[in-house]
């Protein structure tokens, strides 16, 4: 069965430091999501992504995130300095169609230290 | 600006006991949809069900039933003889037609069944 992919599964980074999160959706979906956790919080959502552009961002996703689709299967989430708040764990969704279900990776657990 | 609530926060059952998870929403639209996620220990996100506004009918699957009425905007869903595997935080979501699929979570539900 088809499934997103996101890697690493867990990254611990130094405050300030950039971070690149690496999500490959299901590959003939159209609609690609990130959202954010933090610990035993629920699930927020930052981005959608439709057409190489961002189609939606919450508040929380400020001039230090950006995504890209840099090659047609890798999805990307950059933080570029990050933040002791930033410590939570990044999911990353995927949809073949409007009002379809989401399919989301396992998540990336960023630890910011 | 749609939302939704999950007013329990921890369900503690005893296995074999049916248990209820309750969850309210709220939104401008006529067109939306529902949805319940599973999230185990080990942290991932686990579809269960979708449903759109316009689909009232009640939903059972095995041991896992959803029940929605929309006049009192709510979405409870009903595990029965619940399992030591069904521990795990359950998500109630919202998303609406003009929101680009966006979901809107819930705060979750901690469920723990107990032998």
């Amino acid at each position: 069965e088809p499934e997103v992919t996101q890697t690493p599964s867990h990254q611990v980074t130094q405050m300030g430091q950039e971070v690149i999160l690496r999500c490959v959706p299901i590959s003939n979906h159209l609609y690609f999501y990130w959202y954010r956790q933090i610990l035993g919080q629920k699930v927020e959502f930052l981005v959608s992504f439709y057409n190489n552009e961002i189609s939606e961002k919450s508040e929380i996703f400020d001039d230090q995130f950006s995504v890209e689709r840099p090659d047609g299967s890798n999805f990307t989430l950059k933080i570029r300095s990050t933040k002791l708040e930033d410590s939570a764990m990044y999911f990353c969704a995927s949809l073949d169609g409007m009002n379809t279900e989401a399919f989301f990776g396992q998540g990336t657990r960023l630890t910011v230290v | 600006a749609q939302k939704v609530t999950q007013a329990q926060t921890e369900i503690s059952v005893v296995e074999k006991e049916d248990v209820t998870l309750d969850c309210v929403y709220e939104t401008r639209d006529t067109t939306y949809y529902l949805f319940w996620y599973k999230q185990p220990p080990s942290g991932e996100l686990v579809f269960l069900i979708r449903r759109n506004s316009f689909d009232e009918q009640n939903e059972i699957s095995g041991r896992y039933s959803w029940n929605f009425q929309k006049s009192t905007s709510s979405f409870n869903f009903t595990i029965t003889a619940s399992q030591v595997v069904d521990s795990a935080v359950y998500f109630c979501a919202l998303s609406e037609n003009n929101a680009g699929n966006m979901l809107t979570f819930g705060g979750g539900t901690r469920l723990m069944v107990k032998p």
